[in-house]
């Protein structure tokens, strides 16, 4: 079974510029969740998605991120414009039961 | 809002000896969850935790779920390089919007010298 592919792996951009990561989650996953990790902390959520309804997104900065799940599959996070202080590895999980999440790789951005 | 504070930040061990972190939350939780990101990887699930002073182990690991399910402790027995990582415990709320969210600590970096 295929777990959760993100892509890109790594990405480097200059601050005001845009960016968007993509996200394809283990096939029959209903929930998926985008997550932020800085450097030495734990994973922070940024929005979770049932299907295709965003039913958590209290955490996502709304006025430069924004997200989607069409279909209720895939899904892309975006960044416009990019800020320093959004360097981090951006972590993207699908739960099948809505509690065990599975991570993939990440994308970690650097903001320069 | 929910918090789930972890200790220690970091732990230096030998290889041979034995490690534990302990995990605290400020609300009452459904259950608690424990991952393993090795460095430069990501979360990995280890295990899962419901009942009321539940202990689960695998192999050399044994996770603990507090009586009141507001802490928990993961302690490794014998550590082997390959325990190298930063473990982390996390929380979900229960009820509400917020069901299913997960809440993670901060992590404690555990190194293992050979």
């Amino acid at each position: 079974e295929a777990g959760v592919v993100q892509s890109p792996r790594y990405k480097i951009i200059e601050k005001k510029q845009p960016v968007a990561f993509w996200c394809n989650p283990i096939s029959g996953h209903n929930t998926l969740y985008w997550y932020l990790q800085n450097l030495g902390q734990g994973p922070e959520l940024l929005i979770r998605y049932e299907n295709e309804e965003a039913v958590d997104d209290s955490q996502l900065p709304k006025d430069r991120f924004s997200a989607e799940r069409l279909k209720g599959v895939d899904s892309t996070l975006k960044i416009q414009p990019a800020e320093l202080g959004d360097s981090a590895v951006y972590l993207c999980a699908s739960s099948l039961d809505g509690i065990r999440a599975f991570f993939g790789q990440g994308t970690r951005l650097t903001v320069v | 809002g929910q918090q789930v504070m972890q200790i220690p930040q970091y732990q230096h061990v030998q290889e041979g000896e034995d490690f534990t972190t302990y995990c605290n939350s400020s609300t009452t939780l459904s259950n608690i969850q424990w991952y393993k990101q090795r460095p430069g990887g990501h979360p990995v699930f280890l295990i899962q935790l419901v009942k009321s002073g539940e202990v689960k182990k695998q192999k050399r690991l044994t996770f603990q779920f507090g009586e009141a399910k507001k802490n928990s402790s993961l302690h490794i027995t014998a550590t082997q390089t390959t325990d190298v990582g930063t473990y982390f415990c996390a929380g979900p709320h229960a009820g509400g919007t917020s069901y299913g969210k997960l809440t993670f600590g901060q992590g404690t970096i555990l190194t293992v010298h050979p």
